[in-house]
């Protein structure tokens, strides 16, 4: 049983660098999501595919913030330049569309730490 | 603007008793509901869901609640045991469940043995 799948679980760089984070969803999955969460606020959605189609970005989402999903499989999120506000977890998640429920399949998140 | 409230950031209840965990929207386009299990260093996990065209749905001990005139959701758990201490979030979708989910920040339960 393949959920969904992040890597890596635990990033530590230094402001200024660039950090990509990679995410492959469950494979029948469509959609796939980019959420962040930060201490004692709930995910905050970020961007979301379906297939290699990004349908929407969220105004949180600044330029230095990328995401791709080249194939309709697998996505990174790339942060360029990065600041200490992006310290965060980033999650994905995948669904079916049009499923009828609203339902995300999240992965255990990558943790990004700027010093 | 947040769209989705958890106005209660933590709850203690003793090992048996019930937890009720409470939620509000704002945006009445919202027409699915879903709460989502949170423990430290996992992602989000789905625990119980709800349409907008209901007004109760229950799953063994999780049962949640839909006041769509007031924009209140609850989830009850009962009885509540030591292993439901987690973060839950609530969450909405609109257009058929079809949007990004929009959370809440989360309430933590911590059930007292």
């Amino acid at each position: 049983d393949t959920g969904v799948s992040q890597d890596p679980r635990h990033k530590i760089t230094k402001r200024g660098q660039n950090v990509t984070f990679r995410c492959d969803p469950i494979s029948e999955h469509n959609r796939l999501y980019w959420y962040r969460q930060t201490l004692g606020q709930g995910p905050e959605f970020l961007t979301y595919f379906q297939n290699e189609a990004q349908l929407e970005k969220s105004r949180l989402l600044s330029d230095r913030f990328s995401a791709e999903r080249p194939k309709g499989s697998f996505s990174t999120l790339e942060i360029q330049r990065t600041e200490q506000g992006d310290s965060a977890m980033y999650l994905c998640a995948s669904s079916l569309a049009y499923s009828g429920t609203g339902e995300l399949f999240f992965g255990e998140g990558s943790r990004l730490t700027v010093l | 603007d947040q769209q989705v409230k958890q106005n209660s950031p933590s709850l203690s209840v003793q090992e048996g008793r019930i937890s009720i965990l409470n939620c509000d929207y704002t945006n009445s386009m919202f027409d699915y509901f879903l709460w989502y299990k949170k423990y430290p260093a996992e992602g989000p996990t789905f625990l119980i869901s709800i349409s907008s065209i209901k007004d109760k749905n229950e799953d063994g001990r999780f049962t949640v609640f839909l006041n769509k005139s007031a924009k209140h959701l609850s989830l009850h758990i009962v009885p509540s045991q030591p292993g439901d201490s987690a973060v839950y979030f609530c969450a909405a979708s609109g257009g058929a469940g079809n949007t990004p989910l929009v959370f809440g920040k989360g309430t933590r339960l911590s059930v007292i043995a």
